[in-house]
């Protein structure tokens, strides 16, 4: 099993629905992200969580929330998709300073 | 603005030969930086990182080097392979804020056999 799992791998959905991304980890690191990539942009932070009590806004974060339920699980919700929301996304951990586990990636598309 | 920049978006060398990603930032309280390589449909990897203390570090057929003074980071592949075409993403990591990584636009690399 992986060390980082993201589900789905991917999604279709339409503009103004809401729609749930999924990330859980094995690692037992304490600190999740989540970025997305995009073309010409490389991955960009969305948001960033350090423990089970912290979350924090990253570069990007209009359009999206987060929910970080335990230690091990960490999702991102679009509350309502539009097009410009199509991307690959990314969940990442770490431990303290030391360097991220990436997950698999979640392709989305909003249509 | 793009902190952390890779202003090529793609290389392509001969197997064989040096391949040498740049990469620029602006920020001076980054304190570490790293390298990952992204294959398509997987997510990044870590490759190799390097401390703003140091000037350069190495491991195997990859080296990277710090300029500080000019905020310029590169990574050197010798020699080499096919394998090695993927995605390659600078990241650094700012100076007292834990493990949050900014990276670049990546560059994508492709060796010719």
């Amino acid at each position: 099993d992986a060390d980082v799992t993201q589900t789905p791998r991917n999604r279709i959905t339409k503009t103004g629905k809401r729609i749930m991304l999924e990330c859980s980890q094995t690692k037992g690191h304490d600190r999740m992200y989540w970025y997305r990539q995009d073309p010409g942009l490389g991955l960009r932070l969305i948001y960033y969580s350090f423990d089970v009590k912290d979350i924090n806004k990253g570069e990007i974060s209009d359009g999206y929330s987060v929910s970080r339920q335990a230690q091990a699980k960490f999702s991102l919700s679009l509350e309502s998709a539009i097009p410009n929301q199509t991307a690959l996304y990314f969940c990442a951990t770490s431990h303290g300073r030391n360097g991220y586990t990436f997950g698999s990636g979640t392709r989305l598309t909003v249509v | 603005d793009q902190q952390v920049k890779q202003n090529s978006p793609s290389l392509s060398v001969q197997e064989g030969r040096i391949s040498i990603l740049n990469c620029d930032y602006t920020n001076s309280m980054f304190d570490y930086f790293l390298w990952y390589k992204k294959y398509p449909a997987e997510g990044p990897t870590f490759l190799i990182s390097i401390s703003s203390i140091k000037d350069k570090n190495e491991d195997g057929r990859f080296t990277v080097f710090l300029n500080k003074s000019a905020k310029h980071l590169s990574l050197h592949i010798v020699p080499s392979q096919p394998g090695d075409s993927a995605v390659y993403f600078c990241a650094a990591r700012y100076h007292n804020q834990g493990g949050k990584l900014i990276f670049g636009q990546g560059t994508e690399l492709s060796v010719k056999p």
